[in-house]
């Protein structure tokens, strides 16, 4: 069963725009999220956290929004680049667990 | 800087030939991590190990084993390439050493071995 999932395959944006990555969780023992970059035949690198005590964590232009009650988080992409184009992966770990549980991804096109 | 190194970015195999993927990891991270990568499938867990001689399976652990002989080196191993194995395999790690509340474990990955299996 999925514990992850981000339920938009694709998402296109023009550039200079915000793109709104989403992902869904259902183990509210998951206390420590992820988002990850990947490129076409490339390994995913890691873009951004946020620990579950927090509702926000921001990097540049990438921004992490966790709502803890709705089990929900999303990333936000401002001002959209061309090179932001890549599948997005988010995760969800349990501090007392060494597992990660992965979403199937959204591939994001930031169209010039 | 992490460095998770997979020693083969793309082989091509015949069905029913051994394989093996190599991993090595510079971090001394204690935990390793196998996945496949699929279009729509996301990232699967095909096994993970948390110390040396562990191993777990993971989601995926059908038609493939594992071996962690040194805590920097997984390995990967389809005893019997099929077809349905052709796919982009993911090596990595992570340390158990995060902070509660601050600092969560982050998992580094490799670059990924292409595998075809014809």
């Amino acid at each position: 069963d999925q514990q992850v999932k981000q339920n938009s395959p694709s998402l296109s944006v023009q550039e200079g725009r915000i793109s709104i990555l989403n992902c869904d969780y259902t183990n509210s023992m998951f206390d420590y999220f992820l988002w990850y970059k990947k490129y076409p035949a490339e390994g995913p690198t890691f873009l951004i956290s946020i620990s579950s005590i927090k509702d926000k964590n921001e990097d540049g232009r990438f921004t992490v929004f966790l709502n803890k009650s709705a089990k929900h988080l999303s990333l936000h992409i401002v001002p959209s680049q061309p090179g932001d184009s890549a599948v997005y992966f988010c995760a969800a770990s349990e501090w007392s667990g060494n597992q990660f549980y992965f979403g199937t991804g959204t591939s994001l096109t930031v169209i010039p | 800087d992490v460095k998770v190194t997979q020693s083969s970015r793309y082989l091509v195999k015949r069905t029913g030939e051994k394989v093996f993927l190599e991993c090595v990891q510079d971090m001394d991270h204690e935990n390793m991590f196998w996945y496949r990568q699929d279009p729509g499938l996301g990232l699967r867990l095909i096994y993970f190990s948390y110390d040396v001689k562990m191993k777990e399976k993971g989601d995926i652990p059908e038609g493939y084993s594992v071996s962690r002989e040194k805590k920097e080196r997984f390995s990967l191993i389809l005893e019997s390439a099929s077809t349905n194995q052709t796919s982009m395999y993911l090596c990595a790690s992570s340390s158990s050493r995060g902070v509660q509340g601050v600092r969560g474990n982050t998992i580094y990955f490799g670059e990924g071995s292409w595998l075809t299996v014809v």
